[in-house]
């Protein structure tokens, strides 16, 4: 059974930093990508960018990149979200999603989602 | 690349059939057949329902199809039900490899 299984809810002051994961298991991890999704509070899924686990190859929003970092270690299945300084506008929910075999848009398994809240 | 444009609410009467859209421009739905529905029930994460514009994964019933005509994606679900009550998102790509999401539908089953 394909499962993407997400590191635990986060709480952070304004200009910290922060490193959450997404551990693949069920499949093998290197054959699809891992995307994450950002969902504020109450609001849509945006799409912020998407890994390749085969060789870590990037593609970003132009909406998120140079905010966060997107990485992978295939040795132990898992990708990773992180920031360097928090905002407040960055609490939100965190999901990762695979593309397996599929087109590009087609995500087929999600994490459950990592709450993230940036408060002073 | 701007977010694909959904309406926000749609309802129907359990039974009925519902359509939803989800437009976007020649630069993403218009050019490729990379569009996705989700299902979302609150606090759950997302669920595939449609991918490549009419493709269902195993498991989603034949009641959810979808379509494309220009640069509009629609999802139609038939027979509803009151568990299809939840959001709805589209995806699409749009190209160098970027995807974009739609802002959402909430269905109501009435």
């Amino acid at each position: 059974e394909v499962q993407l299984v997400q590191s635990g809810a986060e709480v952070r002051k304004p200009g910290e930093s922060l490193k959450i994961s997404c551990k693949g298991s069920g499949y093998i991890f290197v054959t699809g990508s891992i995307a994450w999704v950002r969902q504020m509070p109450g609001k849509g899924l945006e799409w912020m960018g998407v890994i390749s686990a085969a060789d870590s190859d990037t593609n970003y929003s132009p909406s998120f990149e140079g905010h966060v970092t997107i990485s992978a270690d295939k040795s132990i299945n898992t990708a990773y979200l992180q920031w360097s300084s928090l905002n407040a506008s960055d609490t939100a929910i965190y999901y990762c999603a695979r593309r397996g075999s599929g087109s590009i848009s087609t995500f087929d398994y999600w994490g459950q989602g990592t709450l993230v809240t940036v408060s002073s | 690349q701007s977010a694909l444009t959904q309406p926000r609410s749609v309802s129907a009467s359990p039974g009925q059939s519902v359509t939803m859209s989800c437009t976007g421009t020649s630069s993403d739905i218009g050019t490729y057949n990379y569009v996705s529905w989700f299902q979302q029930y609150p606090g759950k994460a997302p669920q595939l329902v449609i991918y490549d514009v009419t493709k269902r994964p195993s498991g989603v019933p034949d009641r959810f199809s979808g379509s494309k005509s220009g640069n509009t994606a629609s999802l139609t679900i038939s027979g509803l039900q009151a568990a299809d009550e939840a959001d709805y998102y589209c995806c699409s790509y749009a190209g160098r490899y970027i995807v974009i999401f739609g802002g959402g539908t909430k269905l109501n089953v009435l």
